[in-house]
């Protein structure tokens, strides 16, 4: 069965700051996807960054970007230029190709900004 | 309107009570889901629907009854909850075949008493 692991309950980062967020999966497949997702205090999960396992290229979006170690099955999310909007619940999320409808999510990582 | 929308966003109810949770999803997806969260818990998938087919069922307990009359909408019916159904009810969507997130609504805070 796939699992996803988040090790840190808890993170805190200066404004302006960089921090990374680690994330470990456990699968047998070759083929998924994995995903950052941001839950502020609004609730709402927002997307922020995706990776394909295919693609050996590590995803960026702004000042988000990922580190993919395929072989160590670990997917770290690295925030450069912190700021005090970054601050919510980041969970880390794992799923198959479409068609089979499982997105299976890790327990989260709670990220605290300090101006 | 765009997006995952969920009603209520807070709702308290006693434990002999039925009410529902509503979902609409104005996205063109053709798969929905309900997620359970809890607090220090992962993501606890409950029910998935595909083109208004269930394809997944996660054991969950009878007093909670999916529905999804068309592609857009999805409810959970609630009846004679426990005081540990109390979560956080995350509704999302996806388009399955096109390789893309799922996207979800601010969910509904459900209190039960």
């Amino acid at each position: 069965a796939q699992t996803v692991t988040q090790s840190q309950p808890e993170m805190s980062v200066q404004e302006a700051e960089t921090v990374t967020l680690s994330c470990t999966y456990d699968t047998s497949e070759s083929d998924y996807y994995l995903f950052w997702y941001k839950q502020p205090p609004s609730r709402q999960m927002i997307l922020v960054i995706r990776q394909e396992a295919y693609k050996q290229q590590n995803a960026t979006e702004n000042r988000f970007s990922v580190n993919f170690q395929k072989a160590a099955k670990s997917f770290s999310l690295k925030i450069s230029d912190s700021q005090l909007g970054d601050a919510a619940m980041y969970f880390c999320a794992y799923s198959l190709p479409s068609g089979t409808y499982k997105y299976i999510f890790g327990t989260g990582t709670r990220l605290k900004v300090l101006a | 309107e765009t997006g995952v929308t969920q009603t209520p966003r807070h709702l308290v109810m006693g434990m002999t009570n039925k009410k529902s949770l509503k979902c609409e999803q104005h996205l063109g997806h053709n798969a929905m889901y309900w997620y359970k969260q809890s607090a220090k818990k992962p993501l606890e998938l409950m029910f998935v629907y595909s083109l208004e087919e269930r394809v997944e069922n996660n054991s969950v307990p009878s007093r909670f009854s999916p529905e999804c009359p068309n592609s857009s909408h999805l409810f959970l019916h609630l009846h004679t909850l426990q005081p540990e159904d109390s979560a956080l009810y995350l509704c999302a969507s996806s388009s399955v075949g096109s390789n893309t997130e799922a996207f979800f609504g601010q969910g509904t805070r459900l209190t039960v008493v």
